[in-house]
């Protein structure tokens, strides 16, 4: 069964950074397209950001554009979403998901998730 | 962005019940949606995509219809492990598909 742990959230003050990872076990993940969705305390989900399998292309929620950058480690099974900026309205939980679309080059819908990491930016 | 509004927020029901939850786009998004459902502390699970495929391993008391912009989901037969929230998601989008803000299905 396919498994997405992801790591690195916490508590954060406003104008900080964080890195969080997600690794990934059962499965071939450099055949998978790669995102990072998010959920405010209490609210509905928000897509944050997409890689595809190679790296290229990526693409951005508006939200998070010039202030968030995706990555991944093919060969540490591993994806990561480095957060700078960070504001009050960037907490949530963060999760992973694997994207079930056939290498179509952008997002789609999302087939497995991980059980997320708590991100709090306050001061 | 194509806005995505579900309906209701919340529904009472009783184990054994039908329900249905109902998602409606703001434009026209073909049968590019996607349902999901979430329990407390878990990340969301896949049921449904394309409007009506069926997730392997999801149960077939599941279902999805429509296209366009009115979609449906209904569960017959409701047993106490559905109680949980529900998410519709259009992926129509070329980048980065919205949600529904979810139904949350209570035991009456």
């Amino acid at each position: 069964e396919v498994q997405l742990v992801e790591s690195g959230g916490g508590l954060v003050q406003p104008g900080g950074s964080l890195r969080l990872s997600c690794a990934a076990s059962r499965f071939t993940f450099s055949s998978y397209e790669m995102n990072w969705v998010r959920q405010a305390p209490g609210m509905g989900l928000e897509w944050v950001s997409y890689i595809s399998s190679s790296g290229s292309p990526i693409y951005y929620a508006d939200s998070v554009k010039g202030r968030f950058t995706i990555s991944r480690d093919n060969a540490k099974n591993s994806l990561y979403l480095q957060m700078n900026s960070l504001r009050a309205e960037d907490t949530a939980v963060y999760y992973c998901a694997t994207d079930a679309g056939d290498n179509s080059a952008h997002p789609e819908y999302f087939q497995h998730w991980g059980q997320g990491t708590l991100v709090t930016v306050s001061s | 962005d194509i806005q995505m509004t579900q309906s209701p927020s919340t529904l009472s029901a009783s184990v054994g019940d039908r329900v249905t939850i109902t998602c409606r786009a703001s434009q026209s998004i073909s049968s590019w949606l996607a349902w999901y459902q979430q329990k407390p502390g878990k990340g969301p699970k896949l049921l449904i995509y394309k409007a009506s495929s069926l997730e392997s391993g999801v149960s077939s008391r599941f279902s999805g219809s429509g296209s366009g912009t009115e979609f449906t989901l209904t569960i017959s037969s409701l047993q106490s492990d559905d109680f949980a929230t529900y998410y519709c998601q259009q992926y129509n989008s070329y980048w980065g598909g919205t949600f529904g803000q979810g139904t949350k299905l209570e035991i009456k």
